[in-house]
């Protein structure tokens, strides 16, 4: 079966320092990949999607990048956090059927 | 641009009750419709993916309808358990080149009080 994990689980971090969140996929070969970011009060807003290794589309124009240097691992990155960019980051993956699965989350926050 | 709601926004209910959950949307060029249930400080878990050619789909207590000419989704939750009581969202995928992004509503929370 697939399981998809995200670390670390929470993070606090200080305006201006860097950022790394990391995604893994196991038991599934070439998924789409997503990174979301839910706010508090907001809803899910998709942040990056990918196709495949390298191949990375950004949905929103923000100061975070995203990277696939694996086909099963997905990596969430910044140079310097702002305060807004606190929020809950969500993984995802799909295959073929299009349906998406979540993984548990990272807790970002930025002080 | 799709747009996504979801009422009501809250709703509680005793154990044992059946109940309706709805979501709207407003471009009726969906490719499916996905419902989630989330746990406070948790991931998303999914419950039910509806293509948009289907009507309906079943898992359980749960049965969630399509109407993709009208923009609605239902979701009925049977015989209700306080396990259930979570934050449920849907969430709508786009036609086309744009079938990868799902636009979320906001969610409906639910308490089932034992």
């Amino acid at each position: 079966s697939q399981t998809i994990h995200q670390w670390p689980a929470t993070l606090v971090q200080p305006v201006g320092s860097p950022l790394s969140l990391e995604c893994t996929v196991e038991g599934t070969s070439n998924p789409n990949l997503y990174w979301y970011r839910q706010a508090a009060g907001r809803g899910l807003q998709l942040l990056f999607y990918s196709v495949g290794i390298g191949q990375i589309s950004s949905e929103v124009p923000q100061n975070l990048s995203a990277s696939r240097p694996q086909d099963r691992q997905f990596i969430l990155s910044s140079k310097k956090l702002l305060l807004s960019d606190s929020g809950f980051y969500l993984c995802a993956w799909s295959g073929l059927s299009n349906e998406q699965f979540f993984g548990p989350g990272t807790r970002l926050t930025v002080l | 641009k799709q747009e996504v709601t979801q009422i009501p926004a809250a709703l509680s209910v005793p154990e044992g009750e059946n109940l309706v959950l709805n979501c709207s949307f407003t471009d009726s060029a969906i490719y499916n419709l996905q419902w989630f249930r989330q746990d406070p400080g948790k991931g998303l878990t999914s419950l039910l993916l509806i293509q948009s050619s289907q009507r309906e789909q079943t898992s359980g207590r749960l049965n969630a309808s399509l109407d993709k000419s009208s923009g609605r989704s239902t979701l009925y939750i049977a015989a209700s358990q306080p396990g259930d009581s979570a934050t449920y969202l849907c969430a709508v995928s786009g036609s086309g080149g744009s079938n990868y992004k799902l636009t979320f509503g906001k969610g409906t929370l639910l308490t089932v009080n034992p």
